[in-house]
């Protein structure tokens, strides 16, 4: 089965720093697809980036970017230049194939004025 | 910008009554999913839908959960008969085809068991 590991539970950045969150995961399929979704107070989900395993550029999203270590099965993500809106709760997430994806225990991010 | 939207936004209901949350999927998205996260919880996957049934769906998804679609426009999480522990937030999402095509996810319909 594969899981999906976020070993920080909370991480905390000051405005206009740069912040890095953990995520890992366990597989045995070579193609897949890696994934991190941000959860504000609000509670929706709310796609951030995604990466395709079998492109080895990292993704990026203005502000956003990922390290994404297929060996390794890592795929952490770097928020720059961190704003006050970036606070919430960001999951890592896994998908293979068409259907389910699965997610880690997430990781919730302060950011201090 | 297209969006998945759900109703209701919260629930409350007592336990043992049915419940029927409802999804409008992003219009021209196939695949369906459900998803639940408990209070403090990592989100979990229900169930997926395409082409009219179920294509996979987790251990949670047992008989007490039925998913229908039906209409051309609406996809609903019906819940037989609630307990305390189905209270929790229920997301629908939906994507398009083509296997690597992102899941959108709605803004969750909040459940509440009493």
């Amino acid at each position: 089965a594969q899981t999906v590991t976020q070993s920080q539970p909370e991480m905390s950045v000051q405005e206009a720093e740069t912040v890095t969150l953990s995520c890992t995961y366990d597989t045995s399929e070579s193609d897949y697809y890696l994934f991190w979704y941000k959860q504000p107070p609000s509670r929706q989900m709310i796609l951030v980036i995604r990466q395709e395993a079998y492109k080895q550029q990292n993704a990026t999203e203005n502000r956003f970017s990922v390290n994404f270590q297929k060996a390794a099965k890592s795929f952490s993500l770097k928020i720059s230049d961190s704003q006050l809106g970036d606070a919430a709760m960001y999951f890592c997430a896994y998908r293979r194939g068409p259907n389910d994806m699965r997610f880690g225990a997430g990781t919730r991010l302060t950011v201090k004025p | 910008e297209p969006e998945v939207t759900q109703t209701p936004s919260h629930q409350v209901t007592q336990m043992g009554q049915e419940v029927i949350l409802r999804c409008v999927p992003i219009s021209n998205h196939l695949y369906f999913y459900w998803y639940r996260q408990i209070l403090g919880q990592k989100v979990e996957f229900l169930v997926s839908f395409y082409n009219n049934e179920i294509s996979e769906k987790s251990e949670i998804f047992d008989d007490q959960f039925s998913v229908e679609r039906p209409d051309g426009s609406n996809f609903t999480l019906k819940i037989r008969s609630t307990k305390l522990e189905d209270s929790a937030m229920y997301f629908c999402a939906s994507r398009d085809t083509g296997v690597g095509n992102t899941i959108y996810f709605g803004e969750g319909s909040w459940l509440t068991v009493v």
